[in-house]
């Protein structure tokens, strides 16, 4: 079975600056995919970035990058220029790729999530 | 376009009180999936369906119905519902496995 550990429960980093968030997973699968989810106050999830394991490439969206280390199952979100809106839970997440749905191989599994503090 | 709406957004029950929560989607997406949320334990599927008419268990069903008549809608059920089953729960849908877009969660309160 697929786990998803998130190590740090609560983060904090200052308006401005950089922050890194870690995220390792367990898996027989050699084809996946895996996913960071940011869950403000709202309580609504919001898709930040997705990252394909056959992709040797970090997936980068503006200021939202990771650092995918297949070898190593580990999968860390860089929060660059961070901002009081990027305050929020991040989920990492993971899912087996494939074209078929069966059983529970169509689900996401989430990590336990890392709560983010922007100060300024 | 309103993406994934979930009614109701707050409910409390009384111990064996059932209830269904709808979920809906105007994205047109076959996929579409049932979550709950605890707290400390992240996000666990409940059931989930790859298209009308059809549905599957996920991770933690017990407890819990489904079904998918239409397209665009998913609905939960509770037939008897249970202190543990206090939770937020999530609705999502994807075109493909592989993205999930999420409605805005359900708070529900079990005494």
């Amino acid at each position: 079975a697929q786990t998803v550990t998130q190590s740090q429960p609560e983060m904090s980093v200052q308006e401005a600056e950089t922050v890194t968030l870690s995220c390792t997973y367990d898996t027989s699968e050699s084809d996946y995919y895996l996913f960071w989810y940011k869950q403000p106050p709202s309580r609504q999830m919001i898709l930040v970035i997705r990252q394909e394991a056959y992709k040797q490439q970090n997936a980068t969206e503006n200021r939202f990058s990771v650092n995918f280390q297949k070898a190593a199952k580990s999968f860390s979100l860089k929060i660059s220029d961070s901002q009081l809106g990027d305050a929020a839970m991040y989920f990492c997440a993971y899912r087996r790729r494939g074209t078929q749905l069966s059983g529970t191989a169509s689900k996401l599994t989430f990590g336990t999530g890392t709560r983010l503090q922007v100060t300024l | 376009n309103a993406g994934v709406t979930q009614t109701p957004k707050f409910r409390v029950l009384k111990t064996g009180q059932s209830m269904t929560l709808l979920c809906a989607q105007d994205m047109n997406h076959e996929y579409m999936y049932w979550y709950r949320q605890d707290p400390g334990m992240g996000l666990r599927l409940i059931h989930y369906s790859v298209g009308e008419g059809t549905t599957a268990k996920g991770e933690v069903p017990d407890g819990y119905n489904v079904s998918r008549l239409k397209k665009q809608n998913f609905l939960l059920g509770l037939e008897s519902a249970a202190p543990s089953q206090t939770s937020v729960y999530f609705c999502a849908s994807s075109y493909t496995p592989y993205e999930q877009y999420f409605g805005p969660g359900t708070r529900l309160t079990v005494t």
